[in-house]
């Protein structure tokens, strides 16, 4: 059974760090892109940052660049999101999320974790 | 960037009802459409792929169809367990969803 388990949300002060982290399991982890995907409180989805299976292509939303990072060791069959200079418009459930290519444009995601919840408030 | 419109924001049906919810997209994006599920609390679950593909383990009451700018997501006889928010989402240009549309029961 494939498991996304989601980590390392909570309240930080804007400006803050935090780092974030997704457990996979029931699947090869190394063999799948992976996606964080954001929810603000009553509001829609927006996808955050995407990365390779091996890690060497990497991309970002326009809202987070330069001030999200994201990471994966396949060893430990994790992945992460490193957030600095948290904004409270960042407040949001980060999910994780497992993508496919169907197609060459075609890309959806088939798996998702609960979600952790991060709140950037003073 | 792509944006996509969903309609209606929101709608109200009764078990056993067919309903249809609409995306839009503010340009071509081919069949490069994807319907989810959200369940208050929960995450999204993956309906249809590729505009009208029905993803395994979905059932057959779901359908999707459309090409180019306008898609549509049909649930041909409503269930209890369909009250739900769904959303679209276009990969043709990076990723972008729909703003939701929010099933109530009458």
């Amino acid at each position: 059974e494939v498991q996304l388990v989601e980590s390392g949300g909570g309240l930080v002060q804007p400006g803050g760090s935090l780092r974030l982290s997704c457990a996979a399991s029931g699947f090869t982890f190394s063999s799948y892109e992976m996606n964080w995907v954001r929810q603000a409180p009553g509001k829609g989805l927006e996808w955050v940052s995407y990365i390779s299976s091996s890690g060497s292509t990497i991309y970002y939303a326009d809202s987070v660049k330069g001030r999200f990072t994201i990471s994966r060791d396949n060893a430990k069959n994790s992945l992460y999101l490193q957030m600095n200079s948290l904004r409270a418009e960042d407040t949001a459930v980060y999910y994780c999320a497992r993508g496919h290519y169907y197609d060459s444009s075609g890309y959806y995601y088939d798996y998702w974790g609960q979600g952790t919840l991060v709140t950037v408030s003073s | 960037d792509i944006q996509m419109t969903q309609s209606p924001s929101s709608l109200s049906a009764s078990v056993g009802d067919r309903v249809t919810i609409t995306c839009r997209a503010s340009q071509s994006i081919s069949s490069y459409l994807n319907w989810y599920q959200q369940k208050p609390g929960k995450a999204p679950k993956l309906l249809i792929y590729a505009a009208s593909s029905l993803q395994s383990g979905v059932p057959s009451r779901f359908s999707g169809s459309g090409s180019g700018t306008d898609f549509t997501l049909t649930i041909s006889s409503l269930q209890p367990e369909d009250f739900a928010t769904y959303y679209c989402q276009q990969s043709y240009s990076s990723i972008t969803f729909g703003q939701g549309t929010r099933l109530e029961i009458k």
